[in-house]
């Protein structure tokens, strides 16, 4: 089945320790991206990537870092998370631009 | 940079009533592409539509159509037939294929929460 895994779905963590929100995604899409989803805005990119160790910056990159090592796998990074990250995230990969983006069931994380 | 704007924060329409989600856009770039999803209280973002920007034709997907008016930047998600089901929000969203800002996948707009009444 097509589909883009996170790992995991619900996180509550203390500010300042380091985590990692996995994403997996099995279709060989070249495209894939981090969201947060925070209530009146909507969806806001965090980072992308376009291909293997091809990543760049979205509207809202502050506090998170990324890697793309291989081609199915794209990590989230918060090294020192604070409570302002408190939201929910989306990891989406697709084949192109202009082709559909398939999302992953999100992660709800809460940073006291 | 593009920008999506949804107008309306809440909708509520009559079951079996077609309704429309109005979604207007900002890019200077010729080339893009025009989505919408639906979330459902469970989370998930579900693919319902996508228009090209050269696309002649409105795109339509069963009771989903996309009214795209390219000169006044609007594409407008029109469910016809309203469905208990069809309760959610709606994300109009967009991706441009070339320029500067190409491969950042989609810019969304701030969603609108349909509820449908029985």
């Amino acid at each position: 089945e097509a589909q883009v895994t996170q790992n995991p779905r619900y996180l509550i963590t203390v500010t300042g320790k380091k985590l990692t929100v996995t994403c997996s995604q099995n279709m060989n899409h070249e495209y894939m991206s981090w969201y947060r989803q925070d209530p009146g805005l909507g969806l806001r990119q965090i980072y992308y990537s376009m291909n293997v160790e091809v990543t760049d910056k979205g509207d809202v990159p502050e506090g998170y870092k990324v890697s793309r090592k291989e081609k199915r796998n794209f990590p989230l990074i918060l090294e020192s998370p604070s409570p302002n990250q408190t939201s929910l995230y989306f990891c989406a990969s697709s084949l192109t631009e202009n082709t559909e983006a398939f999302f992953g069931q999100g992660t709800r994380l809460t940073v006291v | 940079a593009q920008k999506i704007t949804q107008t309306q924060p809440g909708m509520f329409v009559q079951e079996k009533e077609a309704v429309t989600l109005d979604c207007t856009y900002d890019t200077s770039d010729p080339s893009y592409g025009l989505f919408w999803y639906k979330q459902p209280s469970s989370g998930e973002m579900i693919f319902l539509i996508y228009q090209g920007s050269y696309d002649q034709q409105n795109a339509t997907e069963g009771r989903y159509s996309l009214n795209f008016q390219k000169a006044r930047k609007s594409a407008n998600l029109v469910i016809s037939a309203s469905q208990l089901g069809d309760s959610a929000m709606y994300f109009c969203a967009m991706s441009l294929y070339w320029g500067n800002n190409a491969g950042n996948m989609l810019t969304f707009g701030g969603g609108t929460r349909l509820m449908v009444k029985p």
